[in-house]
């Protein structure tokens, strides 16, 4: 079975500056790995997803993430944030079927934005 | 298109109460999940389904069964509520497009059990 681990519960970061989130999964093959957002009271929105090739993907919102197997992390990115981007960060992990029976999460990290 | 939508928003059930979560999605798809989300847990799959008239357990699926009678819709019941399953419950769909299942989520039904 394969599990997510999101080691900081919380980051605040301020506005502009750089961000990185973490994720380490667990997975004995190539695993499918995905990064969600939730705003307040909102459902979940993917923001991007690896599952073969270029180990650095780009997602929305001006979001990437680089794949490292010899690390198991696929830890996710922003040059430079934006108050916008205040909300929950969940990194998920699909086994062979790419998710086909369903996703495991990680606990989210919170976000908060300093002026 | 309204993607996926769930009904209702908010419920607020009382002990041994029952109740059925309706979700629904315009997109065809053929699978449908049901995840449940607790502060500091993330989301756990209860049910799933890879299409119509199929079902089978996730990773919690004790006190709440599933029904997909037909292929737009996904229903969650739960037939003797607990304060345990107060909780925000998640719908999702998804096809196998491209070599992967990108799931589409719903925003969410807010369950207090008393």
């Amino acid at each position: 079975a394969q599990s997510v681990t999101q080691p900081d519960i919380h980051i605040t970061v301020s506005e502009g500056a750089s961000l990185e989130l973490r994720c380490n999964y667990s997975y004995g093959a190539t695993p499918y790995l995905f990064w969600y957002v939730q705003s307040p009271g909102q459902g979940l929105q993917l923001l991007l997803k690896y599952f073969s090739g270029d180990t650095l993907v780009q997602g929305i919102k001006g979001f990437e993430a680089e794949f490292k197997r010899s690390q198991s992390s696929f830890n996710l990115r922003k040059p430079s944030v934006h108050w916008s981007d205040a909300a929950e960060y969940f990194c998920a992990v699909a086994g062979a079927g790419g998710g086909a029976d369903g996703l495991t999460f990680g606990k989210g990290t919170h976000l908060i934005i300093q002026p | 298109n309204a993607g996926v939508t769930q009904t209702p928003k908010f419920r607020v059930l009382k002990t041994g109460q029952s109740m059925t979560l309706l979700c629904a999605q315009d997109m065809n798809h053929e699978y449908m999940y049901w995840y449940r989300q607790d502060p500091g847990m993330g989301l756990r799959l209860i049910h799933y389904s890879v299409g119509e008239g199929t079902t089978a357990k996730g990773e919690v699926p004790d006190g709440y069964n599933v029904s997909r009678l037909k292929k737009q819709n996904f229903l969650l019941g739960l037939e003797s509520a607990a304060p345990s399953q107060t909780s925000v419950y998640f719908c999702a769909s998804s096809s196998y497009e491209g070599g992967y299942n990108e799931q589409f989520f719903g925003p969410g039904t807010r369950l207090t059990v008393l």
